[in-house]
């Protein structure tokens, strides 16, 4: 299976920070690799889906890059809402697993 | 609009076996690139992908659970079945099930509420 590691577990932030979660692939994925948001206590949404491609309705600060086994998110200004977990997840092969999430903190 | 709800029974027993129902609307299993996966969070804990199946009837397993995972499909009542054969007080976790898009790349857009399990005797 491939493995999926974000870093950092977890940080601090404030309201209008420019903020970068990674994840790295234990193997060569491509392009494949999605990010979803989970607020406290929320079902997961999707912002981002084959690395970079923004989700519809999902706003313009964020936005995702990477391929092969590098990928970062960033949010180019942090928003109150914007404090939760975050997960990747490969969808290069099955079983498509996610990383363990990171958690954005005020 | 794409809506997907899950239903099962809140609490089940060591060693039982687990049934869970994912009825969904505003897309068809008959379609091409359509999908419906189930995911699972433990309490505190990341999300882990369990199961998919896809508009062609392929099934694919997450590997630790794949000998007590079985996933199903109803296309006629728009639904979708999870079973989890020996059920262990670890399973505890609310259950999701999602639709996945297979466009460009494999992703879940749409996601129901989840459905908590709770395994104890």
């Amino acid at each position: 299976d491939i493995q999926m590691t974000q870093s950092p577990a977890s940080l601090s932030a404030s309201v209008r920070d420019r903020v970068t979660v990674t994840c790295r692939a234990s193997q060569n994925i491509s392009k494949y690799l999605n990010w979803y948001r989970q607020r406290p206590g929320k079902v997961p949404e999707l912002l981002i889906y084959a690395a970079s491609t923004l989700q519809s309705g999902v706003p313009s600060r964020f936005s995702g890059s990477g391929s092969g086994t590098e990928f970062t998110l960033t949010f180019s200004s942090l928003q109150p809402e914007d404090f939760a977990t975050y997960y990747c997840q490969q969808s290069f092969t099955t079983p498509y697993t996610f990383g363990q999430g990171t958690k954005v903190e005020i | 609009q794409v809506t997907l709800r899950e239903s099962g029974p809140a609490l089940v027993k060591p060693t039982q076996t687990l049934t869970l129902t994912c009825t969904f609307s505003g897309f068809s299993l008959n379609t091409d690139e359509m999908c419906v996966a189930w995911i699972r969070q433990p309490p505190g804990k990341a999300l882990e992908w369990l199961a998919v199946i896809d508009w062609d009837d392929n099934q694919y397993y997450t590997t630790s659970l794949a000998t007590r995972l079985t996933i199903s499909k109803d296309t006629s009542k728009n639904q979708v079945v999870l079973t989890m054969t020996n059920m262990d007080p670890v399973d505890t976790a609310t259950y999701f099930c999602a639709r996945m898009v297979a466009r460009d790349d494999y992703y879940m857009d749409v996601w129901g509420n989840g459905t908590t399990v709770t395994v104890s005797s």
